[in-house]
């Protein structure tokens, strides 16, 4: 597609279940991000993919989070066990490549826990 | 310990004014930097991004860089109210070579009619 594609667009869960958001990102962009932004906050990084590895996953906050990325496209961001504090909105970016390429988001997936 | 910071706002200015929006960044050495704009609701697109060799002029936007005083300034002349949105300032974070930006919590800037 012609931009970075989440799903769903928005999600409400019970608290204790587990959720999947996807991303696709821009064809032919190696670098794919995964960053969170709880109501009026800035942005949280998560999680870098250059191709189908994570150099860098720093900023999932615990291990109840993992993405994974399979054919150097979609990645799927899966959050176990849910709380009421992983609410927020969950951003994924793409960049044809790493260091200070252009980042292009997607609109994001909207979750709420209740 | 954040690495950058906005004066979350709101920034009101009156349409047709000039809007100064100001970031601070904590690395000495951080050689881009960059602007994102998003409108509620939406997700942030780019709308500008210098080096640390310059300022930069894009139409109605202007970045600028003090490396002294290690802020970095978006300038938005003849403000519209379409320009009404959170701003949010970007630097990679530390040397790694990843892309990964760290962001400031945004200024929400509104232009009144």
């Amino acid at each position: 597609g012609a931009g970075v594609s989440q799903s769903p667009s928005n999600k409400v869960t019970e608290k204790g279940k587990d959720v999947e958001l996807r991303c696709d990102p821009i064809s032919g962009h190696t670098a794919l991000y995964w960053y969170r932004q709880r109501l009026g906050q800035g942005l949280e990084f998560l999680i870098y993919f250059q191709g189908n590895s994570a150099p860098d996953k720093s900023g999932l906050p615990s291990d109840r989070f993992s993405a994974e990325r399979t054919g150097e496209s979609v990645s799927t961001l899966t959050i176990q066990r849910t709380q009421q504090e992983d609410s927020a909105v969950y951003l994924c970016a793409s960049s044809v490549g790493p260091g200070g390429n252009t980042i292009y988001f997607g609109e994001g997936s909207w979750l709420t826990v209740v | 310990q954040k690495e950058v910071e906005q004066n979350s706002g709101p920034l009101s200015v009156p349409e047709g004014a000039i809007a100064s929006l100001n970031c601070t960044y904590s690395d000495r050495g951080s050689q881009s930097f960059f602007w994102y704009r998003q409108y509620s609701g939406k997700s942030p697109e780019l709308i500008m991004f210098i080096y640390s060799n310059g300022d930069k002029e894009d139409g109605r936007f202007t970045a600028q860089l003090n490396k002294a005083s290690q802020y970095v300034s978006l300038l938005i002349r003849d403000s519209q109210p379409s320009d009404s949105a959170t701003y949010l300032c970007a630097v990679p974070a530390g040397s790694s070579n990843t892309g990964k930006l760290i962001f400031g919590q945004g200024t929400t800037l509104q232009v009144k009619p």
